[in-house]
């Protein structure tokens, strides 16, 4: 598509359940991120996959948190017995290759757990 | 580890004024620094790219200064309007990683 897309761009669970959050980068951009927005905590990065590499998870705040990318396109966030905690906005970025690339970014999933 | 850091928090401008708004980084050892703009409920949007060798960048109204050496960077809009309004966000790029800012809130009033 013409830019990175995320699904559901809504979701709103009860804590204790897993939730799937979704990315679709930028056709042929090999770098993708994960961040999230937190009212008062701002912009946090979380993962990074570039390629076939080993993904960089050192922002995950726990293991509660996984994310996969398959076939080097779409990702997947897996956030496990959501806490109230995990309510933010979780936005996904891509660009061409990585290092000092411009990122873009998505249109963001607002969570919500009751 | 870096911080990055904008002032100010928010701003109010008539239509028309001329703005700066000011990023700064503690760390000079970065790839980039990228402005970005946020409207409510919304994604980011990208607005200037400076790479780290480089002094400036401008599209349009918008000019973005780096001076890596002082860890500052200025985004300079021009002649501002209402459509302006928005949170206006700085990030800079270490390693794997992205450092936001807290943002500029900007409302450019009719």
């Amino acid at each position: 598509g013409a830019g990175v897309s995320q699904s559901p761009s809504n979701k709103v669970t009860e804590k204790g359940k897993d939730v799937e959050l979704r990315c679709d980068p930028i056709s042929g951009h090999t770098a993708l991120y994960w961040y999230r927005q937190s009212l008062g905590q701002g912009l946090e990065f979380l993962i990074y996959f570039q390629g076939n590499s080993a993904p960089d998870k050192s922002g995950l705040p726990s293991d509660r948190f996984s994310a996969e990318r398959t076939g080097g396109s779409v990702s997947t966030l897996t956030i496990q017995r959501t806490q109230q905690e995990d309510s933010a906005v979780y936005l996904c970025a891509s660009s061409f290759l990585a290092g000092a690339r411009e990122q873009f970014f998505g249109p963001g999933t607002r969570l919500t757990v009751l | 580890k870096q911080e990055v850091t904008q002032i100010p928090a928010a701003l109010s401008v008539p239509e028309g004024e001329n703005l700066v708004l000011n990023c700064s980084f503690t760390d000079s050892a970065i790839y980039n620094l990228q402005w970005f703009r946020q409207d409510p409920g919304k994604g980011l949007t990208s607005l200037l790219l400076i790479q780290s060798s480089q002094r400036e960048q401008t599209s349009g109204r918008l000019n973005a200064s780096l001076d890596k050496s002082s860890g500052r960077s200025t985004l300079y809009i021009a002649a501002s309007q209402p459509g302006d309004s928005a949170t206006y966000l700085c990030a800079v790029k270490v390693g794997n990683d992205m450092r936001f800012g807290a943002g500029t809130r900007l409302t450019v009033k009719p």
